[in-house]
């Protein structure tokens, strides 16, 4: 169990340009889940994938993301066009199938838009 | 609008001592509430939960504590350590929902 792996850990891109992080769950777990947190708030939910099916999305989640998991494996998030206020730690987590609560969160990936 | 809020943004305890870190909500929907406890440069680490059905749960040194008509919760750390010094965020859910509302967060110092 090598945990739920994050690539990058920090990414620096200009206003405009489009970015895409990389998400390795825990081989076992079904569910993954993304999450932004934002300077001085708490995580707030942006999608859930259950497999490679992606079952909610939170209107937090403009036409700019994307969120995609191919074969219910890695997942990635693309921010197209970035904006300053895209500025923000970006977690990942995955749970298993007979995990009722308490998922497993990455590092993260802190983004940083110029 | 905030539907979990942690009013206090810190909190610094003397080692040995009680911490107690607290958490309000206002939607009656969530069924199971959780702490988890952030270090710098890691992501969040699932530390505690409770279901709406009791109203305490026990795990070694941490404690949490449910009043569902005052719709508040308690994390009691007990005896508290230096390395328990971070940001412990409380979150809620509805069961089947599988999306956690989370608080702003305490930044809990304890003093060695």
């Amino acid at each position: 169990d090598t945990g739920v792996s994050q690539d990058p850990r920090h990414k620096i891109t200009k206003r405009g340009q489009n970015v895409t992080f990389r998400c390795d769950p825990i081989s076992e777990h079904n569910r993954l889940y993304w999450y932004r947190q934002t300077l001085g708030q708490g995580p707030e939910f942006l999608t859930y994938f259950q497999n490679e099916a992606q079952l909610e999305k939170s209107r937090l989640l403009s036409d700019r993301f994307s969120a995609e998991r191919p074969k219910g494996s890695f997942s990635t998030l693309e921010i197209q066009r970035t904006e300053q206020g895209d500025s923000a730690m970006y977690l990942c987590a995955s749970s298993s199938p007979g995990q009722l609560i308490g998922y497993t969160f990455g590092s993260g990936t802190r983004l940083t838009v110029v | 609008d905030q539907q979990v809020k942690q009013n206090s943004p810190s909190l610094s305890v003397q080692e040995g001592r009680i911490s107690i870190l607290n958490c309000d909500y206002t939607n009656s929907m969530f069924d199971y509430f959780l702490w988890y406890k952030k270090y710098p440069a890691e992501g969040p680490t699932f530390l505690i939960s409770i279901s709406s059905i009791k109203d305490k749960n026990e795990d070694g040194r941490f404690t949490v504590f449910l009043n569902k008509s005052a719709k508040h919760l308690s994390l009691h750390i007990v005896p508290s350590q230096p390395g328990d010094s971070a940001v412990y965020f409380c979150a809620a859910t509805t069961s089947g929902t599988y999306k956690y509302i989370f608080g702003t967060g305490t930044r809990l110092k304890v003093l060695a």
